[in-house]
């Protein structure tokens, strides 16, 4: 079955350190997507990649790294510098960037800060 | 600035019940509204999604309207069951402005199916 698989789904995170959220599709999709979800708040975008090997910053970029060397994978990393990391990440992909395109979500990952 | 207002915040019916979600937006050029439903601790489903000529469309018990005109959107469950509780978001797209990948996310209705 086709989908997107995100790992792991919970996350215990030490202060000062980097931790690396997991984000694989086998859709084909070129599009993939980070999304930060706090209560009460709607979904906030963090980066985005169209293509391989490029990605782009989202609204709420500061303290968060990616990387996109393979179609099929796009792992986040919560650096440090992320003064409030604590917060259910989705990731999500789509045939292609453009307002048209349904997004396929993955079941999401669930970082606090310990 | 875009925005997605939905309403209400929370809402607890009885099993069996309907019910109606409202999602008011200010986004423009309107590209498409979704709705997705999110269950707790996972990730959003889409349920459906509508263009600019469209003003309904089904999924099951899920039945969404759009009016273009006034900008409002809604979310109609008939004859609910408990695993319809959940919450469920409006997202709304444009061609260009909201967030860098075009899309206004609402906040959600927090929904309560009670036995």
């Amino acid at each position: 079955d086709g989908g997107i698989t995100q790992s792991p789904k919970y996350l215990f995170r030490k202060e000062g350190q980097n931790v690396t959220l997991s984000c694989e599709q086998n859709l084909n999709h070129d599009a993939m997507y980070w999304y930060r979800q706090d209560p009460g708040q709607g979904l906030r975008l963090i980066y985005y990649s169209q293509i391989v090997n490029d990605f782009q910053k989202g609204d709420i970029a500061e303290g968060y790294s990616v990387s996109r060397e393979k179609k099929e994978s796009f792992p986040l990393t919560v650096t440090s510098a992320q003064k409030n990391p604590t917060a259910f990440y989705l990731c999500a992909s789509s045939i292609n960037r453009g307002a048209n395109y349904g997004y396929t979500f993955g079941s999401g990952t669930r970082l606090t800060v310990v | 600035k875009n925005q997605v207002e939905q309403s209400p915040q929370s809402l607890i019916i009885l099993e069996g019940k309907n019910c109606t979600l409202q999602c008011n937006y200010t986004v423009s050029p309107f590209s498409n509204l979704r709705w997705y439903k999110q269950d707790t601790g996972r990730g959003p489903v889409s349920l459906t999604i509508m263009t600019f000529s469209e003003n309904t469309k089904s999924n099951g018990r899920y039945t969404a309207t759009l009016d273009a005109d006034t900008k409002q959107s809604s979310l109609h469950i008939t004859a609910s069951q408990l695993s319809d509780s959940a919450s469920y978001i409006c997202v709304v797209s444009a061609y260009s402005g909201g967030g860098a990948d075009g899309l206004t996310f609402g906040k959600g209705t927090h929904l309560i199916i009670q036995p």
